[in-house]
């Protein structure tokens, strides 16, 4: 088990970049049985999952997304990252980062919060 | 992309009721599914994997059946701290899907 924590900025303007920043702790980032992923849920909403990256760098994306997303790594900081440009206001949602180990989301981050917003 | 169809999406309930959630998937996904409960301002946590494998530390009134495109969650007994949103999920392929999840309210 590990532990996860988002941080970023809570607000992000339309059309901008939204970017978010999951840090790992407890345990190995570079472990290969493992996929980092990001996961959303608008407010009372259901869950949509959004991507996910392996310690190699190889990425997956949901189609939905996948023209405005982009998942990074970095194994140094026992960090992985989302960018998600060109937001509007569909994309307010609390954002979590998992660890998904092989076909299970074992662990989870507190979610944060991110409305777009003028 | 897979589609999971939760049903109900909510159910008034009492304490020692026996609660029942049904999970459909929109193509065959064999028993690659599992089951999360999400509190109030909390991250989901796993209960179930694979259909029906429990969680270590996951109480026993939980339970989870079923295969290809039909599954069912159930707790045997509601207990006061059951009180929360399920979400199914299926792992069959990519993307990742979830159900829109069924919530549980007491009567």
């Amino acid at each position: 088990q590990v532990q996860l924590q988002e941080s970023g900025p809570g607000l992000v303007k339309p059309s901008q970049t939204l970017s978010l920043t999951c840090t790992v702790s407890g345990g190995s980032i570079s472990t290969g049985s493992n996929y980092w992923s990001w996961i959303r849920q608008p407010a009372g909403k259901g869950l949509e999952w959004v991507g996910r990256i392996h310690t190699s760098g190889n990425t997956n994306y949901n189609p939905s997304l996948k023209s405005r997303v982009t998942i990074s790594i970095d194994t140094s900081k026992t960090q992985f990252s989302l960018k998600l440009s060109s937001v509007t206001a569909a994309d307010t949602a609390v954002y979590y980062c998992a660890r998904e180990y092989s076909t299970t989301f074992d662990d989870w981050g507190q979610g944060t919060l991110v409305t777009v917003s003028s | 992309d897979i589609q999971m169809t939760q049903s109900p999406s909510s159910l008034s309930t009492s304490v020692g009721d026996r609660v029942t959630i049904t999970c459909q998937a929109s193509e065959d996904i064999n028993y690659y599914l599992n089951w999360y409960q999400q509190k109030p301002g909390k991250a989901p946590k796993l209960l179930i994997q694979d259909a029906s494998k429990l969680e270590t530390g996951v109480p026993s009134r939980f339970s989870g059946s079923g295969s290809g495109t039909d599954f069912t969650f159930t707790i045997s007994s509601l207990q006061p701290e059951d009180i929360a949103t399920y979400y199914c999920q299926h792992y069959y392929n990519l993307p990742r899907t979830f159900g829109q999840g069924t919530k549980l309210e007491i009567k």
